[in-house]
């Protein structure tokens, strides 16, 4: 079982470049989500996706722009990438649209902008 | 006062003790709680879930919700050095919104 897949693993950008971070899931989840982990900080949210053709910004939402591509893939774009992006990136989805059952996590994309 | 707050560790315990992990939270409304197991460098995965108040145990782990003290703990007995990892706990709140803590690191001394 893949679950969630999250490409790339690392990446390194530099100040105003531009990248997409892809996520996929095989588990038919309505729910997918983008968050963001910094040190200290917990998880934070980025933007979610509630079912195929949705999307809704989350918590720290400036800066990120998302596409729900089907029902198996979410993705999130940076513009322009600022080192304040600079962080530890999950994908995650969920069965419900609830938000309040288990979300299951890829593996995550370790970005750093110099 | 942060929505979800764990300390931050690291909680060291020796091998087979138990160990007890504290989350307090500030939304009265929250109905769902969750603790996420993440190990270094890895993603999270859920290892409880509780929606009322009261004791909910899972082989060696036990969730404890009290609402009316806007507490979350989780238990771990007979702790293992595999068990070392960073514990986090999750709220949600309403819709979408699940706050997570930042999360207590456990160390288990073998």
């Amino acid at each position: 079982n893949a679950g969630v897949t999250q490409t790339p693993k690392f990446q390194v950008l530099k100040t105003g470049q531009s990248m997409t971070l892809q996520c996929a899931q095989d588990m038919n989840h309505n729910s997918m989500y983008w968050y963001r982990q910094d040190p200290g900080m917990g998880l934070r949210l980025i933007y979610y996706s509630a079912s195929e053709g949705t999307t809704d910004k989350g918590e720290v939402p400036n800066g990120y722009n998302v596409s729900r591509l089907n029902k198996r893939e979410f993705s999130l774009r940076l513009e322009s990438a600022a080192p304040s992006q600079t962080s530890v990136y999950f994908c995650a989805s969920s069965a419900t649209p609830t938000g309040g059952t288990e979300a299951f996590f890829g593996q995550g994309t370790r970005l750093t902008v110099v | 006062q942060k929505e979800v707050e764990q300390n931050s560790g690291p909680l060291s315990v020796p091998e087979g003790a138990i160990a007890s992990l504290n989350c307090t939270y500030s939304d009265r409304g929250s109905q769902s709680f969750f603790w996420y197991r993440q190990y270094s460098g890895k993603s999270p995965e859920l290892i409880m879930s509780i929606y009322s108040n009261g004791d909910k145990e899972d082989g060696r782990f036990t969730a404890q919700l009290n609402k009316a003290s806007q507490y979350v703990s989780l238990l771990i007995r007979d702790s293992q050095p595999s068990d070392s990892a960073t514990y986090l706990c999750a709220v949600h709140t309403g819709g979408f919104k699940t706050i997570f803590g930042a999360g207590t690191r456990l160390f288990v001394k073998a």
